[in-house]
């Protein structure tokens, strides 16, 4: 069945970047696209962008442009999302999130929880 | 960017009542092709969120029937038909008409 499974929990330093991955299963990874979310602490969800893993295609979020990188290695059936600059308030839950792509389901990463501490 | 407003924030419920979620958008959601790009998902306590609805009105895979979704343009509401013990959590409206992607505040949802 299909399943997401994303990386560890990660603590960062103010300035420093991170890079969080999404490893897909129990479908052709290139089919549909890859969105990911952040959840800061007790608040709601905002969508930060999403990859295209056919191409490489991707459409950010204009509050995250120039801050983050989304890439898919189509050998390995991963997504990655690196955000870079990092500050205190980009502590938060990443999740990746496959795209329903006209289908009655959608399918969520664990999350990976981003600290930013000094 | 088109921002989806929901009421109530907080919802006390009594198990076997009706419950009913509103979520308004700044913007129709209608598309061209007559469908509302309105989803609903729920976030149960620790974990991810679920897919309820998409599409303003369509059940997601595996989705109990108690829950239903109706509006269309900018007007949306959830209803769950007869609350259950499991339906605790924090419930969003999503828009997928156009990026950025939009969230609702979310309507937290719990037992009386």
């Amino acid at each position: 069945q299909v399943q997401l499974v994303q990386s560890g929990a990660e603590v960062k330093k103010p300035g420093a970047s991170v890079k969080v991955s999404c490893k897909a299963y129990g479908y052709t990874f290139t089919d549909y696209y890859m969105h990911w979310m952040r959840q800061a602490p007790g608040q709601g969800l905002e969508w930060v962008g999403w990859v295209n893993p056919k191409n490489g295609v991707t459409n950010y979020a204009q509050k995250f442009r120039g801050r983050v990188t989304m890439t898919g290695d189509t050998s390995i059936s991963t997504a990655y999302m690196e955000l870079s600059s990092l500050r205190s308030d980009d502590t938060a839950v990443f999740f990746c999130v496959r795209d329903r792509g006209g289908h009655s389901s959608s399918y969520w990463g664990q999350g990976t929880l981003v600290t930013v501490s000094s | 960017d088109i921002v989806m407003t929901q009421s109530p924030l907080s919802l006390p419920v009594t198990p076997g009542e009706p419950a009913s979620i509103s979520c308004r958008s700044s913007q129709s959601l209608l598309h061209s092709n007559g469908d509302d790009f309105l989803d609903w998902y729920l976030q149960k306590p620790g974990q991810s969120p679920q897919l309820l609805l998409y599409l303003g009105s369509n059940r997601a895979s595996g989705v109990p029937d108690r829950f239903s979704g109706s509006g269309s343009g900018t007007d949306f509401t959830l209803k769950i038909s007869k609350v259950e013990a499991e339906d605790v959590g924090v419930y969003y409206c999503m828009q997928g008409l156009q990026t950025p992607l939009t969230f609702g505040e979310g309507t937290k949802v719990e037992i009386k």
